[in-house]
């Protein structure tokens, strides 16, 4: 079974500073995918970023970065020059790759980092 | 392209009473995906449905809860006899269908139904 772990229950960070989020995952398989998802206050759940295992270049997103270390099973974000709308819970998340035409499997989720933007 | 909807966005139930959500995927989506969200933690994956096929229930309580997805009509998250453990809020997710259509393995949310039971 696969497990995900944010070892950072809260972080809180002064607007426009860097903040590096981390996430370690445990897995026997070779072919998955990492998200992370933000959830604002609204508690919409908006896909952050997306990293697919296979690829060793670490995904990147306008202010959103990855740190991808497939060996140590870790998988970090970094939001540079952060905003007061960066406020939110932020969730590490794992996939195993479907098979044939199944399509995209469960997440399996960690327990989330609440940053807060301080102005 | 209209995301995924979710409704009702707030559900109160007496205990006993029946809870019935409903999730509409993304225009082209056929996989549908439903979690679960208990204050102060990480989603929990319930079940995974294809148009009329449960693929995956791995995560769904053995006893009061059924999920569906028709050929037509939204997919349903049934929950009988609601207890006051069943309060949370309640993701549903979408993604396209089998290789070739696109990113097949990135799921979009929903806004999310909370229930509270009484």
């Amino acid at each position: 079974a696969q497990t995900v772990t944010q070892s950072q229950p809260e972080m809180s960070v002064q607007e426009a500073e860097t903040v590096t989020l981390s996430c370690t995952y445990d897995t026997s398989e070779n072919n998955y995918y990492l998200f992370w998802y933000k959830q604002p206050p609204s508690r919409q759940m908006i896909l952050v970023i997306r990293q697919e295992a296979y690829k060793q270049q670490n995904a990147t997103e306008n202010r959103f970065s990855v740190n991808f270390q497939k060996a140590a099973k870790s998988f970090s974000l970094k939001i540079s020059d952060s905003q007061l709308g960066d406020t939110a819970m932020y969730f590490c998340a794992f996939e195993v790759e479907g098979i044939g035409f199944q399509g995209a499997q469960k997440l399996v989720f960690g327990q989330g980092t609440r940053l807060t933007i301080n102005p | 392209n209209a995301g995924v909807m979710q409704n009702p966005r707030h559900l109160v139930r007496r205990r006993g009473q029946e809870a019935r959500l409903r999730c509409s995927p993304m225009k082209g989506h056929s996989h549908v995906y439903w979690y679960r969200q208990l204050p102060e933690e990480g989603l929990k994956f319930m079940v995974y449905l294809q148009k009329e096929n449960i693929i995956d229930e791995s995560g769904m309580p053995k006893e009061r809860f059924s999920a569906e997805f028709p050929k037509e009509g939204p997919s349903i998250l049934r929950i009988q006899q609601v207890v006051r453990g069943d309060s949370a809020a309640y993701f549903c997710a979408s993604s396209p269908g089998p290789p070739g259509t696109g990113s097949t393995d990135t799921q979009y949310f929903g806004p999310g139904t909370r229930l509270t039971v009484l």
